[in-house]
């Protein structure tokens, strides 16, 4: 069975900080990963996608992918408490250009105190 | 860019109707679309894979007579849950595809009394 781990929290960074969100998978052979933040009460959001090894920089987010290590994190510099949610990671066994199910794991809750 | 819309975002009904659910991408055109439902505190569960111009695909344990899948065009998708029933309200939350990335709706809230 494919399956995506996550801490589920709650993870606790002061304001300004960052936090650092980490992410395993299973199935070796995944190609496509994303990290959704979903607030209490809503539906996801999409915050990054990675599909290849290395750092992907976007803003004040950076996702990292070790596909030896099977291992995807998040980094939130500066962190701020509109940042406090729930943040998913999701894998996906197919490349960028095909829609497959996602493989969610169950979230890390991440609050940003002041 | 990516926008997905989801009508009507809360419902309330009576126990033994059937409720409509719309989900449109609106600036691009989704093969597939994904249902999914959440309950309070709980993870995502996917319900269906709905492709365009073809059956639905449920997940085990989803009744496909009672939770019908329409997916008629590349930018909308229907789910009808059918003889509601208490235990069916949920936050039910549609995505579409664009690629291998799933945008997802804003998410309709179904009540059933």
């Amino acid at each position: 069975q494919k399956e995506v781990e996550q801490n589920s929290g709650p993870l606790s960074v002061p304001e300004g900080a960052i936090a650092s969100l980490n992410c395993t998978y299973s199935d070796r052979g995944s190609q496509s990963f994303f990290w959704y933040r979903q607030y209490s009460g809503k539906s996801p959001e999409l915050i990054m996608s990675i599909y290849s090894n290395g750092d992907k920089e976007d803003g004040r987010f950076t996702a990292q992918l070790n596909k030896a290590s099977q291992y995807v994190s998040l980094l939130i510099r500066d962190s701020q408490p509109s940042d406090s949610a729930t943040y998913l990671c999701a894998v996906n066994p197919l490349g960028t250009g095909t829609a497959s199910k996602l493989t969610f794991g169950t979230g890390t809750r991440l609050q940003v105190t002041l | 860019g990516a926008v997905v819309s989801q009508h009507p975002s809360w419902v309330i009904c009576k126990s033994g109707t059937s409720v409509k659910i719309e989900c449109r991408s609106l600036d691009f055109q989704a093969t597939t679309m994904f249902w999914y439902r959440q309950f309070p505190k709980q993870s995502l569960m996917l319900m269906a894979t709905s492709n365009e111009g073809s059956k639905a695909t449920y997940e085990q344990g989803v009744e496909k007579d009672k939770f019908l899948i329409n997916h008629a065009s590349l930018t909308l998708s229907t789910l009808t849950v059918t003889s509601a029933h208490p235990e069916d309200s949920s936050f039910y939350i549609c995505s579409a595809s664009y690629g291998s990335t799933q945008y997802f709706g804003p998410g309709t809230r179904l009540t059933v009394l």
